[in-house]
């Protein structure tokens, strides 16, 4: 069984601050999935990532996935209010296996 | 279209008593999944459907738990003689297939007293 363990679990910042949190897998992705989930809605897609050491980024958010497959990082630049949440990483398998999430919140 | 709709968005019912919940999925998804989420946990799989075939189960999915997709597109997941511990938001989503990535409907927030 796979196992995804997100770091930290909690996160609290100022406005304008930068960010980074991780997620890490007992074993090799299929595919790399990050989602961000507001309290009372669902999960909604951020980025897909496939190939290792690959970079992504989505305006303040850059997102890497480790050569090996196995572990992926999610900066946030001068975060805002808005970038408060859940952020949960996901093995795009057949099933989409999740970590426990890393919440965010940023203090304006 | 306009995305993976629950219905309904709350349900409070007392223990004992039979619950069910429909999805409706993009309509050009092939696959459809249900989830479970606690407070402080990611979601958990439970099952899922490529059209109308269930082809998967979790063991979290115990015989109280049931799932159809008759006829390919809408889903209903039952849970009979509720318990305080299926007390949770259960979450729906769909794709296009593997590695695709997967849209969530806004969840049923289940509350067993």
């Amino acid at each position: 069984t796979q196992l995804l363990e997100q770091s930290p679990q909690f996160l609290s910042i100022q406005e304008g601050e930068n960010l980074t949190v991780y997620c890490n897998s007992s074993s090799v992705f299929s595919s790399l999935q990050w989602y961000r989930q507001e309290p009372g809605e669902g999960p909604v897609l951020l980025v897909t990532v496939v190939t290792g050491g690959e970079v992504k980024k989505l305006k303040r958010l850059t997102f890497q996935f480790g050569d090996a497959r196995k572990d992926s990082s999610l900066h946030i630049t001068a975060a805002q209010p808005g970038d408060t949440g859940l952020y949960l990483c996901a093995d795009g398998n057949n099933r989409l296996a999740f970590g426990k999430g890393n919440q965010v919140v940023v203090i304006p | 279209d306009t995305g993976v709709s629950q219905d309904p968005r709350h349900k409070i019912t007392k223990r004992g008593q039979n619950v069910t919940f429909r999805c409706d999925p993009i309509s050009e998804h092939n696959r459809l999944y249900w989830y479970r989420q606690t407070l402080g946990q990611g979601p958990e799989f439970l099952t899922y459907f490529q059209n109308e075939a269930q082809l998967e189960k979790s063991r979290l999915l115990s015989d109280r738990f049931s799932a159809e997709r008759p006829k390919g597109s809408f889903s209903t997941l039952e849970i009979q003689r509720t318990e305080q511990g299926d007390s949770a938001m259960y979450l729906c989503a769909s794709s296009g297939g593997q590695n695709y990535g997967y849209t969530f409907g806004s969840g049923t927030r289940l509350t067993v007293v």
